[in-house]
């Protein structure tokens, strides 16, 4: 079975720092997909990056970037120059090539300071 | 404006009581997704559907039931079998189900306490 793990309940930074969230996967397939996703104090979940396994390059989107280390399993996600706005719970997910559903961790709460 | 939406935002039960959560969208997709999110332990998958008139069972699908009547409508009860039914609901949808190769699209989420 698939396990996704996020080691870190919470966390706090100040404003237009840099922040990384950990997250860690548990699996024996070899294609397979990683998303992060955001859940503001809103609820309304969004997605925030997604990284395709077979690609070695890591994902990017404008802050946001991720550090993929397949042979450690581990998938981070870097928030560069954090905004107030990224306060929120963030949610590391999985899922394998076919499969009709999402695997996710536990979530991080990241709050950011002014 | 497409999305998706999800009433009501409050729901109390009481003992022995089944209620109904909504889930509609105008995005024109397939695939429609029911999870469960607990403090601590992320979302879990309760049902999904990738066709009009068919379901799968998820993770956590006992004391639930859902109906796929209409390809914009995926409504879940939460039956009396459910013994803990204190969460937040939350519903998405994905374009053809291809999880992979999509993104879900979250509506703005259900809580449901019991009295």
């Amino acid at each position: 079975a698939q396990t996704v793990t996020q080691s870190q309940p919470e966390m706090s930074v100040q404003e237009a720092e840099t922040v990384t969230l950990s997250c860690t996967y548990d699996t024996s397939e070899n294609n397979y997909y990683l998303f992060w996703y955001k859940q503001p104090p809103s609820r309304q979940m969004i997605l925030v990056i997604r990284q395709e396994a077979y690609k070695q390059q890591n994902a990017t989107e404008n802050r946001f970037s991720v550090n993929f280390q397949k042979a450690a399993k581990s998938f981070s996600l870097k928030i560069s120059d954090s905004q107030l706005g990224d306060t929120a719970m963030y949610f590391c997910a999985f899922t394998v090539q076919g499969a009709q559903k999402l695997v996710f961790g536990q979530g991080t709460r990241l709050t950011i300071n002014p | 404006d497409g999305g998706i939406t999800q009433s009501p935002k409050y729901l109390f039960r009481k003992e022995g009581q089944n209620v109904t959560l909504s889930c509609e969208q105008n995005l024109n997709h397939d695939a429609m997704y029911w999870y469960r999110q607990d403090p601590g332990q992320g979302l879990r998958l309760i049902y999904y559907s990738q066709i009009v008139n068919d379901f799968q069972k998820g993770d956590i699908a006992e004391g639930y039931s859902v109906s796929r009547e209409k390809k914009e409508s995926f409504p879940l009860t939460v039956t009396s079998a459910q013994k803990n039914p204190t969460a937040f609901y939350l519903c998405a949808s994905s374009i053809h189900g291809t999880v992979s190769q999509e993104t879900q699209y979250f509506g703005p989420g259900t809580r449901l306490l019991v009295l």
